[in-house]
């Protein structure tokens, strides 16, 4: 069955840590990647959308990566405006999957 | 008002009422999505309008209903809901079925 597994599910850290949070899915045939961001009580705010290996995207203090079976979404020295549930989302064939995202926290 | 626009924010309902929710969305797009968002679990795909073309999850019960009268506004329709139908309903916009999705704010939905 068609999978889409963030990780970790929550994470915290400290402002001006780097990380990097994973979405990785287990099927071929891979239309596009997106990453969302989403903050407490509101909708998705569309962040990237990747569509083949190798691809990078950027903005501000965000950059997505794209592997054949991975993406990477890393946050380069955060602050704590960046505090929100990151949702990474598959397109296959026409249907699109999402993963239950990474609740990033960052601390003053 | 720009992007994808949803009233109400939040709606309490009674297992016996009957309620719409309604989504505009000012973006030009052809396609319109309907998604159910509970707590832990993936944004489960509802229902999808493209060029007057439904396309509907199966697992979808028959209490919710959607009307999409024309490429910018999406209703859903809401009857004998149950407590577990408590959740937040976001609408989306594509340019086509394939592109990228753009999401409304949502409405919290709480049913008692």
């Amino acid at each position: 069955e068609d999978q889409v597994t963030q990780s970790p599910e929550a994470l915290r850290l400290q402002e001006g840590e780097s990380s990097s949070l994973n979405c990785s899915y287990t099927v071929s045939g891979l239309r596009g990647l997106f990453w969302y961001r989403q903050d407490p009580g509101k909708g998705p705010e569309f962040l990237f959308t990747l569509y083949s290996a190798g691809e990078e995207k950027e903005k501000e203090r965000l950059k997505a990566t794209l592997t054949k079976k991975e993406s990477f979404l890393h946050i380069t020295a955060p602050k704590p405006e960046d505090s929100a549930t990151y949702l990474c989302a598959v397109r296959l064939r026409n249907q699109f999957y999402f993963g239950t995202g990474t609740s990033l926290t960052v601390i003053p | 008002e720009t992007g994808v626009t949803q009233t109400p924010r939040h709606l309490v309902m009674g297992m016996t009422n009957k309620k719409s929710l309604k989504c505009e969305q000012h973006l030009g797009h052809n396609a319109m999505y309907w998604y159910k968002q509970s707590a832990k679990k993936p944004l489960e795909l509802m229902f999808v309008y493209s060029l007057e073309e439904r396309v509907e999850n199966n697992s979808v019960p028959s209490r919710f209903s959607p009307e999409c009268p024309n490429s910018s506004h999406l209703f859903l329709h809401l009857h004998t809901l149950q407590p577990e139908d408590s959740a937040l309903y976001l609408c989306a916009s594509s340019q086509d079925k394939s592109d990228t999705q753009y999401f409304g704010p949502g409405t919290r939905l709480t049913v008692l």
